[in-house]
Order: structure tokens, then sequence, then C-alpha cells
């Protein structure tokens, strides 16, 4: 089985500040690791992931996240906010090729004029 | 192409009142996944299912939650003699095929249930 920890639960951040949004995981076998963004009554909408290869993954908006395999993490970082960028941010795994993503808690990002 | 579709975006049912949730998947979509998702907490997997199929329900509650995903029509999560403790927000998503290299899950906006 796997779980997934996002160890912040609300993150302010003034606007064109950098952020980082901290994800670890346990898994006993091979994963693909998803950051999803939920804006407010909205589904959830995939930002980035990784499958294999490069261990830095980029969304199109300027989010980055990277697999740390020793420390069993995939933090997502952006060097610069914006306001459209509040949000609510989950971490998620599967098994590699899975049938079901495990999420983690969620980080709510207030960004701040 | 539309995304995956669900209905209503809210539903307000008394206790002990069924509720339906549907879930139309993408175009050509015909896995389907249902999620939980309790107040101020992250999504949990509920149930997986292909076309006329249930692959994996070790999310699901074991009473009155039950879902179908017929040839025709769009996929249901069902659930009989509602509680409180049923209002959550329950969102859909739906992949080509399993979630991997070159497939990914898309969500739904959800279905907002409020027990009353």
């Amino acid at each position: 089985a796997q779980s997934v920890t996002q160890l912040d639960s609300q993150v302010p951040v003034f606007e064109e500040a950098p952020v980082e949004l901290r994800c670890n995981y346990s898994s006993s076998v091979s994963v693909y690791l998803f950051w999803y963004v939920q804006y407010p009554n909205q589904g959830l909408q995939l930002l980035l992931k990784y499958l294999s290869g490069s261990t830095l993954v980029e969304s199109i908006n300027g989010f980055e996240a990277e697999f740390n395999k020793s420390q069993t993490s995939f933090h997502l970082r952006k060097p610069s906010v914006h306001i459209s960028d509040t949000a609510e941010y989950f971490c998620a795994v599967s098994k590699a090729a899975g049938n079901k993503l495990t999420f983690g808690g969620g980080t709510r990002v207030l960004v701040k004029p | 192409n539309a995304g995956v579709m669900q209905n209503p975006r809210h539903l307000v049912r008394r206790r002990g009142q069924e509720a339906r949730l549907r879930c139309s998947p993408m175009k050509g979509h015909s896995h389907v996944y249902w999620y939980r998702q309790l107040p101020e907490e992250g999504l949990k997997f509920m149930v997986y299912l292909q076309k006329e199929n249930i692959i994996d329900e070790s999310g699901m509650p074991k009473e009155r939650f039950s879902a179908e995903f017929p040839k025709e029509g769009p996929s249901i999560l069902r659930i009989q003699q509602v509680v409180r403790g049923d209002s959550a927000a329950y969102f859909c998503a739906s992949s080509l095929a399993l979630v991997g290299v070159r497939t990914e899950a898309f969500f739904g906006q959800g279905t907002r249930l409020t027990v009353v």
C-alpha cells in the first residue's frame, strides 16, 4: 500500500515570492508521482507528473517538482507566485500503471498582494 | 471534446433518502474512478470501473454504497439511506487506459452532497 504526507496544510505567501510545497510518500513498489491543483469549487487539474527519466519535471506555468528517491519526496516549487496561484495543491502517487491514485491531505496556498 | 461531466453539481438530501451521482467520462474513455473528499481532507479512492465491470472497489464502504458503469450511459454512484457523514464532494475521473506513461486521469468538477 502507498501513503502520501503533505506536511503543510496551509502556506501563506506574498506575490512574487517563492513557494515550496512538501510531499513525502511511502511505497514498497515503484510509483508514479503527481501534483494536482484544485481551484475553488473546481475539479482537480493535473499540474505535473513524474513517471521515469529526469527527476526534475516542470509544468507550463512555472511550477517544478523534483523526485528524490532516497528521501522519498516529490516537493513542488515555484520561484515567483502570482495571485492566480491561490488554490489547493494535492500530491498523489499510483503504482506504475496502476488503477488508482493515493492522495495527500492537500496544501492550501494563499497568495497575498 | 467535453471533459468529464458530473451532475448534479450540488445535491441536498435528507437523512434516509437516496443520492444518485452521475458521471459521463470523456469521449472514448472506458476507465472510470470515483473519489470522495471529506471536508478538510484529501481525496480518497472509492471504486474503479470499466464498462459494465467493477474492477476495484476496495475503497467503497461495505453498506449503502454501490457503483455501476453500464454499456450505455453514465457511471452512477448510488448512496442509499444517506447519513450526515456522507456529506462530501464526490469526484469522478476517467482515463483511456490504466494511468501510466501515455495516459492520465481527468477529473470532473465534482458533486457536492449535503445531507441535512
